[in-house]
C-alpha cells in the first residue's frame, strides 16, 4: 500500500536557519506529491506540490523536488522566520482524480527568535 | 481564489443532539471530502463526493450523516456522538478529475462531545 515515513518531531530551529523536513515515500506508479502547512489552530494550507520526477515544488521561500531515484521530497528553506513555525505534513496522491491523500505524522517546527 | 469555508467554527454538544457542519466552496470544484482530525495527528479521511455522489466511504460509523445539497455545498449531520469524535473537522474540495488533483482544505470546525 501507500505510505509517507516523515522525520520525526519536533524541530527547535533558530531564526535564520537553513531547514530540512525529511519526507520518503512509498507508492507504485507516479503519485503527486505535497506539503501542507498547518498553523496552531487553524486547516490545512497548500505549501507546494510536485506531481512527476524531477519537478521542483517552491512557495514562500520554501522548495522541494520530487525524486523517484531516492523516494524522496523533502522540504527546505534557506532562512527560516519565526512565522514559520507550524505543522508540516507531507503528503501523496496516488493515481487520478478524486483518490485519497495519504499524510505523513506530520513535523512540529517551531523557530525561535 | 482557494477558498473553502466552514461553519461552525466551534461547536459543543451533547451525547443526545443532532448537529450540522457546513462546508461550502466557489471554486467549481466537483469533489469534496471530509477528514477527522485528532489532536498531533495527521488527517483521517472519512467520505468522499465526486459530482454529488458519494464514492468514498472510509467505513465511518452511521452516527455521522454526509449530504451533498450541491456541487458548492458539503454537510456532516452527526446525531448520538460520543466523546471520542471529539475532534477537528476539515472539509476539502478538488477539481475532481485529471492528474493536478489538488485538494484546498477549509480552516475546520472543533467539535467537543461532552
Amino acid at each position: 500500500g501507500n505510505s509517507v515515513t516523515q522525520m520525526e518531531g519536533p524541530v527547535t530551529l533558530s531564526e535564520e536557519a537553513f531547514l530540512t523536513i525529511n519526507c520518503t515515500y512509498t507508492a507504485t506508479g507516479y503519485p503527486s506529491l505535497f506539503w501542507y502547512v498547518q498553523y496552531p489552530g487553524e486547516g490545512l494550507q497548500l505549501l507546494l506540490k510536485a506531481t512527476k520526477a524531477d519537478d521542483k515544488g517552491s512557495n514562500k521561500g520554501f522548495e522541494a523536488t520530487y525524486r523517484k531515484e531516492t523516494t524522496s521530497f523533502h522540504l527546505e528553506k534557506g532562512s527560516v522566520q519565526v512565522s514559520d513555525s507550524a505543522v508540516y505534513f507531507c503528503a501523496l496522491r496516488r493515481g487520478f482524480g478524486n483518490e485519497k491523500l495519504t499524510f505523513g505524522t506530520g513535523t512540529r517546527l517551531t523557530i525561535i527568535p | 481564489d482557494t477558498e473553502v469555508t466552514q461553519t461552525p467554527k466551534h461547536l459543543v454538544m451533547g451525547m443526545t443532539n443532532k448537529k450540522s457542519l457546513k462546508c461550502e466552496q466557489h471554486m467549481g470544484h466537483r469533489a469534496m471530502y471530509w477528514y477527522k482530525q485528532k489532536a498531533k495527528k495527521p488527517p483521517e479521511l472519512m467520505f468522499v463526493y465526486s459530482y454529488e455522489k458519494l464514492s468514498i466511504n472510509e467505513s465511518v460509523p452511521s452516527r455521522f450523516s454526509p449530504e451533498c445539497p450541491n456541487s458548492s455545498l458539503l454537510n456532516l449531520h452527526l446525531h448520538a456522538l460520543q466523546p471520542e469524535d471529539s475532534a477537528l473537522y476539515l472539509c476539502a474540495s478538488s477539481q475532481g478529475s485529471g492528474w493536478e488533483e489538488t485538494q484546498y482544505f477549509g480552516p475546520g470546525t472543533r467539535l467537543l462531545v461532552l
